[in-house]
């Protein structure tokens, strides 16, 4: 079982700029999910998905993000465009069905300079 | 919605020591408890989890107990090592939210050699 793997692992990028984050949940997992940590705000959730719909982006801070899940084994984050209020460890996590635990993978961390 | 609190935010003990965290929910439809230990670089990881039907779990030197009147749930760790320093986030899941988690805000607890 190789996890959660999160791609990149480190992003700096300018302001303005589109930052896409990359997520290959656990197979045989039905949620997936991207949570945002800072020091301020702990870990946030910004949407989750049951198997590939999304069912709550009420964390998504702003229209300049959004998410997708073309099929079960991927998923994006994007940010358009950035601002350096989004500088964050931003996860994702899996889990195989409802009242079953997440499954973490090692994070993106964005600086947006 | 469903709200966790967590105590202490930080927490030195010497080795050997026990450590207690403790947190509160505020949702009584909460039947799911989990806790992560999060170290330096890495995504959360569960170390244990308890469901509302039961008061108490242990695995090894870590156990869990929760109150479910009272609205709160503990994770105590004994014979503390140095490797068991890291940040320590509870979370509680409640009924019917589609496999939502609400997590507190962390104890970052740091076991002295």
């Amino acid at each position: 079982d190789a996890g959660v793997i999160q791609s990149p692992r480190h992003e700096v990028t300018e302001m303005g700029q589109e930052v896409t984050l990359r997520c290959k949940p656990i197979s045989g997992h039905n949620s997936l999910f991207w949570y945002r940590q800072t020091m301020m705000r702990g870990l946030e959730l910004l949407i989750y998905f049951n198997n590939n719909v999304p069912i709550d982006d009420s964390g998504m801070p702003e229209d300049r993000f959004s998410a997708k899940m073309p099929n079960a084994s991927f998923s994006t984050l994007k940010i358009q465009p950035s601002e350096p209020r989004d500088s964050a460890v931003y996860f994702c996590a899996s889990s195989f069905h409802r009242d079953s635990p997440l499954h973490f993978g090692n994070g993106t961390r964005l600086t947006v300079t | 919605g469903e709200n966790v609190e967590q105590h202490p935010s930080t927490l030195s003990v010497q080795e050997g020591d026990s450590a207690v965290i403790k947190c509160t929910y505020s949702d009584s439809a909460s039947n799911y408890f989990p806790w992560y230990k999060q170290e330096l670089g890495k995504g959360p990881q569960l170390i244990i989890d308890i469901r509302s039907n039961v008061g108490e779990k242990k695995d090894q030197r870590i156990a869990v107990t929760l109150n479910k009147t009272a609205k709160h749930f503990s994770l105590h760790i004994t014979e503390t090592q140095p490797e068991d320093s890291a940040v320590y986030f509870c979370a509680a899941s409640p009924l019917n939210t589609g496999n939502q988690f609400y997590f507190g805000t962390g104890t970052s607890l740091t076991v002295i050699p």
